[in-house]
């Protein structure tokens, strides 16, 4: 069956402007998470979403940073006033119920640079 | 909080040699879950084993085992007879009680060469 997606899976922006980045999981899969990886920080646990209840957004690293989940399904990444910091991968992965325990499987993600 | 260390950032080894990847957690969750991924050049993260704190239990994949000793906190991957498609960097990742996010080390490059 289909594995998650991701869109685009590269963008390039300009400092200031604002970028969307997709994600698609895996089909009656209730779980979805955002990480990022980069050069200087690893890999990044972003925010989650379970269902229908509120999400986690603890790992936000600002206000700039927003997500939202639309009919339990396709996710939106969107970053506001992109800086040069903000350059890294974005995985996006979904698991079949929320928690620890439950594998979770990634997406390609998506290279965000930032110039 | 939870902290997962992965102290080896880069590895070599020549094909068919037998490879150990270490990966420490640390928690003061009284439950928790360990993964193993792995991340070939083409960038995708791989599932490759979940264990969970209860379980010490050493598992065989193939050419591919884990030991986890809970008293020291390690979840080491050991490879044996590696292949040049084993190059890679392995991630190891923890999760506990508190939340439902994966932390990871900083992972393991390992290369191997024909």
């Amino acid at each position: 069956g289909a594995g998650v997606s991701q869109s685009p899976s590269n963008k390039v922006t300009e400092k200031g402007k604002d970028v969307e980045l997709r994600c698609d999981p895996i089909s009656g899969h209730t779980a979805l998470y955002w990480y990022r990886q980069s050069l200087g920080q690893g890999l990044e646990f972003l925010i989650y979403f379970q269902g229908n209840s509120a999400p986690d957004k603890s790992g936000l690293p600002s206000d700039r940073f927003s997500a939202e989940r639309t009919g339990g399904s396709v996710s939106t990444l969107t970053i506001q006033r992109t800086q040069q910091e903000d350059s890294a991968v974005y995985l996006c992965a979904s698991s079949s119920a929320g928690g620890q325990y439950n594998e979770q499987f990634f997406g390609p993600g998506t290279r965000l640079t930032v110039l | 909080a939870q902290k997962v260390t992965q102290a080896q950032t880069e590895i070599s080894v020549v094909e068919k040699e037998d490879v150990t990847l270490d990966c420490v957690y640390e928690t003061r969750d009284t439950t928790y879950y360990l993964f193993w991924y792995k991340q070939p050049p083409s960038g995708e993260l791989v599932f490759l084993i979940r264990r969970n704190s209860f379980d010490e239990q050493n598992e065989i994949s193939g050419r591919y085992s884990w030991n986890f000793q809970k008293s020291t906190s390690s979840f080491n991957f050991t490879i044996t007879a590696s292949q040049v498609v084993d190059s890679a960097v392995y991630f190891c990742a923890g999760g506990g009680n508190a939340g439902n996010m994966l932390t990871f080390g900083g992972g393991t490059r390992l290369m191997v060469k024909p």
